[in-house]
């Protein structure tokens, strides 16, 4: 199963200011995504990071405030831009373990969340 | 629209069967159905995948009917370790979209 590590796993920050999440896979994945979990609620996909192209967005979500990037198959960032308190959130990275494409029985794993206070 | 539903919490107790249905209406013909544990301050962590009738591992089984339009996670004999939120994923549809279920969150007692 594939390893990811996210960093930072808490910040807290300060309202008005950008925080970028990093994402590292142990081994290179065709597919990586970005979820926002906000306390008590389930998981809310925000992008799906694509390598060598733009993310694509899911409704509700837009490049200007979540920009993302996708150097090569093992790594990802999430950045959230000029945030609010709104945004105190835990942001999860996953990505897709094979390479046979998911209606093939690939596994998505997650990592351990990033944890962002906005005061 | 396409919905992907659990109920919300369950209540059990140590050494029992617990089974969580999930539905998930318009799934693609070819997607898997997984389930993941949460624990607080963790990410989901992988517990099964399936794709049709019956799926088992070392710690759960996973049933889906021949319609596909639910699955069930069984956990055999659950201890108080298995209390956490339980989350079915599901893709829907052409759209190639990963939904989570709602989560069901499950509290076992000694």
């Amino acid at each position: 199963s594939a390893v990811i590590s996210q960093k930072p796993s808490r910040d807290i920050c300060q309202r008005g200011t950008s925080l970028t999440i990093q994402c590292q896979v142990d081994s290179q994945v065709t597919m990586m995504f970005w979820y926002r979990q906000q306390p008590g609620q389930s998981l809310t996909l925000i992008a799906t990071a694509n390598q060598g192209s733009e993310a694509t967005y899911e409704s509700g979500f837009v490049i200007d405030k979540f920009p993302i990037s996708r150097p090569n198959l093992t790594f990802s960032t999430l950045t959230v831009s000029n945030m609010s308190p709104e945004d105190s959130s835990i942001y999860l990275c996953s990505a897709e373990d094979g390479d046979r494409g998911y209606d093939s029985g690939n596994t998505i794993y997650f990592g351990e969340g990033s944890w962002l206070t906005v005061v | 629209l396409a919905k992907t539903t659990q109920p919300i919490s369950m209540d059990s107790y140590e050494g029992q069967e617990v089974n969580i249905t999930c539905s998930h209406n318009n799934i693609a013909t070819n997607d898997y159905i997984t389930w993941y544990q949460q624990f607080p301050s963790q990410g989901p962590r992988f517990i099964i995948q399936g794709y049709k009738t019956k799926v088992t591992n070392e710690v759960a089984s996973l049933f889906i009917p021949a319609d596909r339009k639910s699955s069930t996670l069984s956990l055999p004999r659950v201890s108080l370790s298995d209390t956490a939120v339980y989350y079915c994923l599901a893709r829907w549809g052409g759209f190639q979209k990963l939904v989570f279920g709602t989560g069901t969150r499950l509290l076992v007692s000694p």
